[in-house]
């Protein structure tokens, strides 16, 4: 079965340092991988998907991830952290079947401090 | 694209009462799909729908819990015989009709079961 672990809680990063999510993944086939941001009180909200192609894929509000086959893992990072970039984030991977429904991590709750 | 609603926000109820919630996708979106999320977990698929035929249902989705989308449009969550379990954030995603394509989810509602 498709799975993703995201094994930090937190993350507490300053005001314009890099900031990195972790995320690894297990799947049997081609990885399909997407992360979305939750902001309080508000819906998921896509930020990127790696499916094919180039390893580092480019998303919104200046969020990249790294694609790694041989580690499994599909980080997220962004090289200047803003105080607006705090929220919960999610690692998903699409489900093996033909639904496109996405099976999500548990969550990341990312802290930037002023 | 004005987003995917859901109706309503908050709905607090006592155990053993009938809820129902209602979802509304972008309206050239055919695949919808209901999660539920929980206080530090992510997403968990619930249902999906292609227009109005309901293709897969979670095994861990008890025979209390009911969805419809009629027309193909919008859809309900039905909910019978709430138990305090069933206190959580459900969520409804849209997306259109293609492999690999993004969720748009909503902003949820919250319900809390008394």
């Amino acid at each position: 079965a498709q799975s993703v672990a995201q094994p930090e809680d937190q993350v507490n990063v300053a005001e314009g340092n890099p900031l990195t999510v972790k995320c690894t993944y297990s799947v049997s086939g081609n990885p399909y991988l997407f992360w979305y941001v939750q902001y309080p009180n508000r819906g998921l909200q896509f930020l990127l998907k790696y499916i094919t192609g180039d390893n580092l894929v480019k998303g919104s509000y200046g969020f990249e991830a790294e694609f790694n086959k041989s580690q499994t893992s599909f980080h997220l990072k962004k090289p200047s952290a803003l105080v607006s970039d705090s929220a919960l984030y999610f690692c998903a991977v699409r489900d093996g079947g033909a639904t496109n429904k996405l099976i999500f991590g548990t969550g990341t709750l990312l802290a930037v401090q002023p | 694209d004005t987003g995917v609603s859901q109706d309503p926000r908050h709905k607090i109820t006592k155990r053993g009462q009938n809820v129902t919630f209602r979802c509304d996708p972008i309206s050239e979106h055919n695949r919808l799909y209901w999660y539920r999320q929980t206080l530090g977990q992510g997403p968990e698929f619930l249902t999906y729908f292609q227009n109005e035929a309901q293709l897969e249902k979670s095994r861990l989705l008890s025979n209390r819990f009911s969805a419809e989308r009629p027309k193909g449009s919008f859809s309900t969550l039905e909910i019978q015989r709430t138990e305090q379990g069933d206190s959580a954030m459900y969520l409804c995603a849209s997306s259109q009709d293609r492999p690999n394509e993004k969720l748009f989810f909503g902003s949820g509602t919250q319900l809390s079961v008394l």
